[in-house]
């Protein structure tokens, strides 16, 4: 069995700039939820996926996007770069959607350390 | 709000001694409540979770909490400490205000002496 992925492992960007982050999750898993984790902080919650739907979302601005396609894999898109949005950026899938996307164990992938300079 | 606060940003055990990491929570309704632990270059795992059933969870790798409503409390507990325990530990928060979103904690760093 495959565990969550995350791609790529570090990225260094200039604000203003765009990126695009990539999650591929655990196999027969349908619900993916992105997490931004500042350093010496807990993971702050983004969005959530169900099915290629937004299922949830957390205080973040609209530059942050999302997309989950058919294979239930991701993507994190976030637009015009601020200093700020340097974190590791965390990826986790589960079995359902709705409460129990939330409720059920979710599995993490190891994250994408971005850095904006 | 849900809030969630964990004493400690380090906690510091020899080995084979008590671990007690504390966390915290805020909510007006029954919550669910997780711990997770999150080793070097690596992503989060759930150690736990208490989810209105029974009070005294167990967990992975010899770890259990209990749910105190009314300290609203969910320490996490291990008797005797390896090296291999060495990790930061996260506590989180879901309820129906959140939508279910989870809510975390800072974060505790576990330290290990040999």
């Amino acid at each position: 069995e495959t565990g969550v992925t995350q791609s790529p492992t570090h990225l260094i960007k200039t604000r203003g700039q765009q990126v695009t982050l990539r999650c591929s999750s655990q196999s027969g898993h349908n619900t993916v939820s992105w997490y931004q984790q500042a350093l010496g902080q807990g993971p702050q919650f983004i969005f959530q996926y169900y099915r290629e739907e937004e299922n949830g979302r957390g205080n973040f601005p609209p530059r942050f996007s999302g997309l989950q396609f058919p294979n239930y894999s991701s993507e994190l898109n976030v637009n015009a770069l601020e200093l700020d949005d340097s974190a590791l950026y965390l990826c986790a899938s589960s079995m359902a959607g709705s409460l129990a996307g939330f409720t059920d164990t979710q599995y993490f992938g190891p994250g994408t350390r971005l850095t904006v300079l | 709000a849900q809030s969630v606060t964990q004493l400690g940003s380090h906690v510091s055990v020899s080995e084979g001694a008590l671990v007690l990491l504390r966390c915290n929570y805020s909510s007006s309704v029954p919550p669910y409540l997780f711990w997770y632990v999150q080793y070097p270059n690596q992503g989060l795992q759930l150690l736990l979770k208490y989810t209105s059933a029974a009070t005294l969870v167990k967990g992975i790798n010899g770890f259990e909490a209990e749910f105190k409503k009314s300290e609203t409390s969910f320490h996490l507990t291990k008797p005797s400490a390896h090296m291999s325990d060495a990790a930061e530990y996260f506590c989180a928060v879901s309820d129906l205000d959140s939508n279910y979103q989870l809510i975390w904690g800072a974060g505790t760093k576990l330290i290990i002496k040999p």
